[in-house]
C-alpha cells in the first residue's frame, strides 16, 4: 500500500531564512512523487514533480525537491523564503505502475514571518 | 482551457438532506478523481473513475457516498442522507491518459457544511 508522512504539521520561518518541508514516502515499486501547495480557499497547484533522472528536482517559484531512495524521502526546500510562499503544502507519491492514483500527504502548513 | 470546474462552491445544507456535489474535468481528460479533505485527516482519495468507469471506490467511506461518471465531461458525488461529519471540502482533479508522471490538475473544491 502507498503511504506518505508529513511529519510537521506546521513550519514556521523567517523571511529570506532556507526552509525544508519534509516528506517520507512508502510504495511498491519505483515512486513517482509530487509536491502541491494550496493556498487559502483554492484548489491544489502543482509545484514539482521526481519521475527519474537527477535526484534535485527544480520547480515553481524557486522551490526544490531532493529524492533520497535510502531515506525514502522527497524534502521540498527553497533556500530564501517569501512571506507569499505561506501555505499548505502536501507531497505526494504513486507508483510506476498504470492507473494507480495519487496518495496525499495530510500537508505541511508554511508560515514565513516578515 | 477553463481547468476542472466544480459546482457549487459552497453548500450549507441540513442533516439529513441529500447533497449532490458536480465537476466537468478537462477535455481529453479521461482519468478523474474526487478527494475529501478535512483537518483531521487530510487528502483522502474516494474514488476515481477511467474512461468513466470506476477503478476504485475504496476510499468511499460508506454506502450514503455514491459517485457516477455518465459522459466523459461529468461527474458527480452524492451524499444520502447527509450527516454533520461529512462537513469538508470536497476536490475533484482530471488527469490525462494512465501515465504515472503525469501531475493532476484539482478543482477550486467545493465546502459542505452540514448542520
Amino acid at each position: 500500500a502507498q503511504s506518505v508522512a508529513q511529519p510537521e504539521d506546521q513550519v514556521n520561518v523567517a523571511e529570506g531564512n532556507p526552509l525544508t518541508v519534509k516528506c517520507t514516502y512508502s510504495v511498491s515499486g519505483n515512486p513517482y512523487l509530487f509536491w502541491y501547495v494550496q493556498y487559502p480557499n483554492r484548489g491544489l497547484q502543482f509545484l514539482l514533480k521526481y519521475i527519474t533522472g537527477d535526484n534535485l528536482v527544480k520547480g515553481s517559484y524557486g522551490f526544490e525537491a531532493e529524492f533520497n531512495k535510502s531515506q525514502t524521502s522527497f524534502h521540498l526546500k527553497k533556500p530564501s523564503a517569501l512571506v507569499s510562499d505561506s501555505a499548505l503544502y502536501f507531497c505526494a507519491v504513486r507508483s510506476n505502475q498504470a492507473g494507480t492514483a495519487l496518495i496525499f500527504g495530510k500537508g505541511t502548513t508554511l508560515s514565513v514571518s516578515s | 482551457d477553463a481547468g476542472v470546474i466544480q459546482s457549487p462552491r459552497h453548500e450549507v445544507t441540513e442533516m439529513g438532506q441529500e447533497v449532490t456535489l458536480r465537476c466537468k474535468p478537462i477535455s481529453g481528460h479521461d482519468y478523474l478523481f474526487w478527494y475529501r479533505q478535512t483537518m483531521m485527516r487530510g487528502l483522502e482519495l474516494l474514488i476515481y473513475f477511467n474512461n468513466n468507469v470506476p477503478i476504485d471506490d475504496s476510499g468511499m467511506p460508506e454506502d450514503r457516498f455514491s459517485a457516477k461518471m455518465p459522459n466523459a465531461s461529468f461527474s458527480t458525488l452524492k451524499i444520502q442522507p447527509s450527516e454533520p461529519r461529512d462537513s469538508a471540502v470536497y476536490f475533484c482533479a482530471s488527469t490525462p491518459g494512465g501515465r504515472p508522471n503525469y501531475g493532476y490538475t484539482f478543482g477550486s473544491g467545493t465546502r459542505l457544511t452540514v448542520v
